[in-house]
């Protein structure tokens, strides 16, 4: 257990719904990151957040917006869902930025 | 912009036996970081190595080390001894340390699935 939790672990939606995932870092990291893994994409960087301030950016969506609120937990919010978007979408979390990165259990998203 | 290749899609290993799994990567940076994360089915992402670049010594965690060589841009990661429970796919990872838009970014490599045989 890495200590970062999110929620939900899996999700089932339909196409042009929108979704929010939750992410809650380990006690004391400042730090917040969201990856996509998908079969055709791999791993991919979407975005960071550090103690409320996004820090980097990467291949993310304009339909994927992302936000770190003032107790350091984060929201993915997906929107106009495709059924390109079914991943599994992980949180990590790092003490510093950057840092080393320990990642959640992952959200399952399925848009059918 | 740096890439990570992992030229073995699959390997196995027998159960005690030793076994490297190979990875290279792509950067114009003289100082980064590098990681091998292990992904086992139940899709957590459980961190097993790293490594500065600016330290000449190959960094070790108990059954796992690496073998790191900069000029080749090689970063191979040896389990000794292994274990059913070390079945899983392993990526191999690069970040920056440096800022701007890839500040804090992993890029990942494609992944390697081990199979352990008893």
């Amino acid at each position: 257990d890495s200590g970062v939790t999110q929620t939900p672990k899996h999700l089932i939606t339909a196409t042009g719904q929108r979704v929010t995932l939750r992410c809650s870092p380990r006690s004391g990291d400042l730090s917040v990151y969201w990856y996509q893994q998908s079969l055709d994409q791999g791993l991919q960087f979407l975005i960071q957040y550090y103690n409320g301030e996004e820090r980097a950016k990467g291949n993310i969506l304009e339909r994927f917006s992302a936000q770190q609120f003032p107790d350091l937990h984060s929201e993915l919010n997906l929107s106009s869902l495709e059924l390109g978007d079914s991943a599994l979408y992980f949180c990590a979390s790092s003490v510093e930025a950057p840092g080393t990165q320990y990642f959640g259990p992952g959200t399952r998203l399925l848009v059918l | 912009a740096q890439t990570v290749t992992q030229s073995q899609p699959e390997m196995s290993v027998q159960e005690a036996e030793t076994v490297t799994l190979s990875c290279t990567y792509d950067t114009s940076e003289s100082d980064y970081y590098l990681f091998w994360y292990k992904q086992p089915p139940s899709r957590q992402m459980i961190l097993v190595i790293r490594q500065e670049a600016y330290k000449q010594q190959n960094a070790t965690e108990n059954r796992f080390s690496v073998n790191f060589q900069k000029a080749a841009k090689s970063f191979s990661l040896k389990i000794s001894d292994s274990q059913l429970g070390d079945a899983a796919m392993y990526f191999c990872a690069y970040r920056t340390i440096f800022g701007g838009t890839s500040y804090g970014k992993l890029t990942f490599g494609q992944g390697t699935i081990l199979t352990v045989h008893p």
